[in-house]
C-alpha cells in the first residue's frame, strides 16, 4: 500500500515568489492535515480537513498561505508570496476518521528554502 | 496547548534497553498519550499510545503512572535503526490535535 505522496520533495525560491506542494494522502483516509516544522522543533499544524472541509485553519496565516482539497482526497498548500522566514519542512499526514486518535501517517515532507 | 515535557536528548548503548520519559501534567482525563518518533530526513512514524493501561506492541512499551502525569515509553533493546527524535504527544479532543513539542533526540552508541 502506497504511503502519504508528497511533492516537491525539495523547492528552493527567492523571496516574494508564489509556491505549491502537493499532498496525496493514503487511500480511504478521510481526514488530511498540514504541518509546518521548523529546524529543531516538532511539527506544528497548520490545517486540517475532513473530507473537503477545513475544520481546524486556526494556525494557518491566511495572509499569505491557502490550502485546498477540492475533491475530498489530495490537497494543495500555497504560500503566495513566500518570506525568508517561510524556510522550512512542510508535512502532510492522513489518517482514516477523526473522533478516534488514530494513528496519523506521515509524507516525507517537502524542504522549502526562501532566498 | 497541551504540554509535555521531555529531555532534549538521551544516549543509549545498542542492545540495551531504554526508557525515554514524558511528564503532562496538565493532561486531563480523555486526553491519549502518543508516542511519534522521526528519523533524519523523514516524516514521523507512530509508536504506540495509550489512554490509562500500559500498552505493548512490537516496537516498544509505554508505562503510564497511575495518576497520568507522566509516561515513559520502553525500547526493550535499542538498535541503531532507533536513532530518532521521539515524540510525547497528548491527542485531545476529537483526537486528531496532536501538540508536538521538541521531542528527545536518542543516540544509539554501537
Amino acid at each position: 500500500e502506497a504511503g502519504v505522496v508528497q511533492s516537491p520533495r525539495y523547492k528552493i525560491i527567492e523571496k516574494k515568489q508564489p509556491v505549491a506542494f502537493w499532498c496525496n494522502p493514503i487511500s480511504g483516509h478521510n481526514t488530511l492535515y498540514w504541518y509546518l516544522q521548523n529546524l529543531g522543533q516538532g511539527p506544528e499544524l497548520l490545517i486540517r480537513y475532513e473530507n473537503e472541509e477545513a475544520v481546524d485553519d486556526s494556525q494557518l496565516p491566511k495572509d499569505r498561505f491557502s490550502a485546498e482539497r477540492l475533491k475530498g482526497v489530495d490537497s494543495t498548500l500555497k504560500i503566495q508570496p513566500a518570506e525568508l522566514g517561510d524556510s522550512a519542512v512542510y508535512l502532510c499526514a492522513s489518517s482514516e476518521r477523526t473522533g478516534t486518535h488514530n494513528e496519523q501517517f506521515f509524507g516525507p515532507g517537502t524542504r522549502l528554502t526562501v532566498l | 496547548d497541551a504540554k509535555t515535557t521531555q529531555p532534549n536528548s538521551m544516549e543509549s548503548n545498542e542492545e540495551e534497553p531504554v526508557h525515554l520519559p514524558c511528564n503532562h501534567s496538565t493532561i486531563s482525563g480523555t486526553d491519549y498519550i502518543h508516542w511519534y518518533r522521526q528519523l533524519p530526513s523523514q516524516g514521523p512514524e507512530y509508536v504506540i499510545h495509550g489512554l490509562t493501561s500500559n500498552v505493548n506492541n512490537r516496537m516498544a512499551s509505554l508505562a503510564i503512572a497511575e495518576d497520568r502525569k507522566s509516561s515513559t515509553l520502553i525500547l526493550h533493546r535499542a538498535t541503531l535503526r532507533d536513532a530518532a527524535v521521539y515524540y510525547c504527544i497528548l491527542s485531545i479532543g476529537t483526537g486528531n490535535q496532536f501538540y508536538f513539542g521538541t521531542g528527545t533526540s536518542l543516540t544509539v552508541i554501537p
